[in-house]
């Protein structure tokens, strides 16, 4: 499986402001997808980013709070704009296994813990 | 509304037995489902899946049970060890999306072993 790593690790954030997490893959891939863990609840998807296209976004979540980068194969940005507490969470970054058997399979970085103050 | 569901958040079971981690899902779409265990500060960890067109897969200590008829999957961890304690999630997609849809996952449920 590829290695993810994310910056920062974690961020503690004024209301209003914005935090840019990035996510770097050790291997080309097209496909990334970004993550929300809120306290106590499922991981839930924010969008995929497809390397020189527009990001996907899931129900609910909308590219001016949530804006993505996806300048090439192995790497990708999420801003979190605005911020509220409501926001506290921890931010995923995902890519898919290698070759037709893995397609399904996701693997996760470590995660961004966010608190908003 | 909740398309995959743990209803248990919290299970306990002592070293040596067998876990039993149960996972609901409403979607019919879903046909191929995955279980992640994460500990904390680390992301998920891919831990086994099966396709719907089987009721069974195993990978050493670890089989994942499908149900389709029921819509429930389960996890058995047999026999169970203290690195076993962690938070263990199910998640569910659609094979025919190719890998392009994102996963659907439960709430998580915590399991700790104890000695």
């Amino acid at each position: 499986s590829a290695v993810i790593s994310q910056k920062p690790s974690r961020d503690i954030c004024q209301r209003g402001t914005s935090l840019t997490i990035q996510c770097q893959v050790d291997s080309q891939v097209t496909m990334m997808f970004w993550y929300r863990q809120q306290p106590g609840q499922s991981l839930t998807l924010i969008a995929t980013a497809n390397q020189g296209s527009e990001a996907t976004y899931e129900s609910g979540f909308v590219i001016d709070k949530f804006p993505i980068s996806r300048p090439n194969l192995t790497f990708s940005t999420l801003t979190v704009s605005n911020m509220s507490p409501e926001d506290s969470s921890i931010y995923l970054c995902s890519v898919r296994g290698p070759g037709p058997l893995a397609k399904n399979i996701q693997y996760f970085g470590a995660g961004t813990r966010l608190s908003v103050l | 509304d909740q398309q995959v569901k743990q209803n248990s958040p919290s299970l306990s079971v002592q070293e040596g037995r067998i876990s039993i981690l149960n996972c609901d899902y409403t979607n019919s779409m879903f046909d191929y489902f995955l279980w992640y265990k994460k500990y904390p500060a680390e992301g998920p960890t891919f831990l086994i899946s099966i396709s719907s067109i089987k009721d069974k897969n195993e990978d050493g200590r670890f089989t994942v049970f499908l149900n389709k008829s029921a819509k429930h999957l389960s996890l058995h961890i047999v026999p169970s060890q203290p690195g076993d304690s962690a938070v263990y999630f199910c998640a569910a997609t659609t094979n025919s999306g190719g890998g392009a849809d994102g996963l659907t996952f439960g709430k998580g449920t915590h399991l700790i072993i104890q000695p």
